[in-house]
């Protein structure tokens, strides 16, 4: 079945610590995105990445990286300079660039707690 | 900066009823609005894309109207379901990649 994978679903993170959720998608687009999601509020877009080898800060980028080595995945690292990573984090993808009007998908999320 | 607000932030009805949701944005230059369904610890499912250039969509029970000159989406829910009960979320598409979403509405439909 084609669609957005991401794992782990539930990560634990100690102080101080780096830790990376993966993003894998089988429907060949070429854009994927991470968001955010805190309790009771909407997603804000961390990371975006329009092609392989390319991509660019969201609205709240700092503390967060990311790599797009394969069209098909878009690991973010969650670094330990990210003071409040406790949140519920989402993967998306849409066809690409020029294509503005298309539907974005999204994987089922990843729940990352600090312990 | 564009913000995108939804209004209530939850809602209750019984089942059977129809409803609307309400979704309000402050900047028109959009290229689209889509409507999303998030279940309690879920992913997002995409409901109804409206582009910039259309007035309404329509799936099954659901009908998505756009007035984008006032900044205003409706989501129109008919004879509501237990099964609907979820959180509505709206978004608008600026720029080449950039979805800005609402909170969101939680809707309970009560049997």
């Amino acid at each position: 079945d084609g669609g957005i994978t991401q794992s782990p679903k539930y990560l634990f993170r100690k102080e101080g610590q780096n830790v990376t959720l993966s993003c894998e998608q089988n429907l060949n687009h070429d854009a994927m995105y991470w968001y955010r999601q805190d309790p009771g509020q909407g997603l804000r877009l961390i990371y975006y990445s329009q092609i392989v080898n390319d991509f660019q800060k969201g609205d709240i980028a700092e503390g967060y990286s990311v790599s797009r080595e394969k069209k098909e995945s878009f690991p973010l690292t969650v670094t330990s300079a990210q003071k409040n990573p406790t949140a519920f984090y989402l993967c998306a993808s849409s066809i690409g660039q020029g294509n503005s009007g298309n539907t974005i998908y999204f994987g089922e999320g990843s729940w990352l707690t600090v312990v | 900066k564009q913000e995108v607000t939804q209004i209530p932030a939850a809602l209750s009805v019984p089942e059977g009823e129809n409803l609307v949701l309400n979704c309000s944005f402050t900047d028109s230059a959009i290229y689209n609005l889509q409507w999303f369904r998030q279940d309690p610890g879920k992913g997002l499912t995409s409901l109804l894309l409206i582009q910039s250039s259309q007035r309404e969509q329509t799936s099954g029970r659901l009908n998505a109207s756009l007035d984008k000159s006032s900044g205003r989406s409706t989501l129109y829910i008919a004879a509501s379901q237990p099964g609907d009960s979820a959180t509505y979320l709206c978004a608008v598409r600026q720029g080449a990649q950039k979805l800005v979403f609402g909170q969101g509405t939680r809707l309970t439909i009560n049997p």
